[in-house]
């Protein structure tokens, strides 16, 4: 079973920050917190991962509580392009580890 | 770099009938995995391949079955079809360790659609 809980949906106007949220409260200390996104019909696209500290690339940020116990996925200026269901997955780094996917949160880039 | 490819990208098959799918790695990358989607079970993990060997399994009956070359090209197998294995099947690929992403990052390709009728 997936190790995470996030909200079903969630809507965001186009050039606004987009927020997602991901609980994890049973982490353990070796479990890193990865995000991919899924457009639609097309393979799960990497975004970023992180152990504990926070992270950007070109195209997010990650946010990790100090508990470790939650998460934010931040796209800074959503565009339409970035509607897709997104999926937190927390993970031990261990090579030969599957992916749990669940559910993700379906995010819609309103005009 | 070229990024995980999958052939064929459609296919329709009859009940009973078996399917080969095939994934190409990113150059270097020697992990593969498998997973299937289904709208009603979403992503599950069917199998991981290494250096040729199964190093992890999920939880599908023997009809699903995969192999890994030396070339870390990937084929997985389904047999005797039936309709719930209509499916969107993904592959996705690792870097070795001592990578920089060393947590063992996984790229996924575009996927097969199989529709079995």
């Amino acid at each position: 079973d997936a190790k995470t809980t996030q909200p079903p949906s969630m809507d965001c106007a186009e050039g606004r920050a987009a927020n997602l949220p991901c609980n994890h409260s049973t982490i353990s200390g070796n479990e890193y917190v990865y995000w991919y996104r899924q457009i639609h019909s097309q393979g799960p696209q990497y975004i970023i991962h992180g152990l504990k500290n926070n992270e950007t690339n070109e195209m997010a940020s990650l946010i990790i509580t100090e508990d470790r116990k939650s998460s934010t996925l931040i796209l800074p200026h959503a565009t339409l392009r970035d509607t897709a269901v997104y999926y937190c997955i927390v993970r031990v780094a261990n090579y030969g580890q599957n992916f749990v996917f669940g559910p993700g949160t379906r995010l819609s880039v309103l005009p | 770099k070229a990024g995980v490819t999958q052939t064929p990208r459609y296919l329709i098959k009859t009940r009973g009938q078996q399917v080969t799918l095939s994934c190409s790695p990113i150059s270097g990358h020697r992990s593969v995995s498998w997973y299937q989607q289904t709208p009603g079970q979403g992503l599950q993990f069917l199998f991981e391949y290494f250096s040729e060997t199964q190093r992890n399994k999920g939880n599908f009956p023997g009809r699903f079955s995969g192999r890994q070359f030396s070339n870390s090209r990937s084929e997985m197998n389904v047999s005797t079809l039936e309709l719930g294995d209509s499916a969107l099947y993904l592959c996705a690929s690792s870097p070795p360790p001592g990578h920089q992403f060393s947590t063992d990052t996984q790229y996924f390709g575009p996927g097969t659609r199989l529709t079995v009728l």
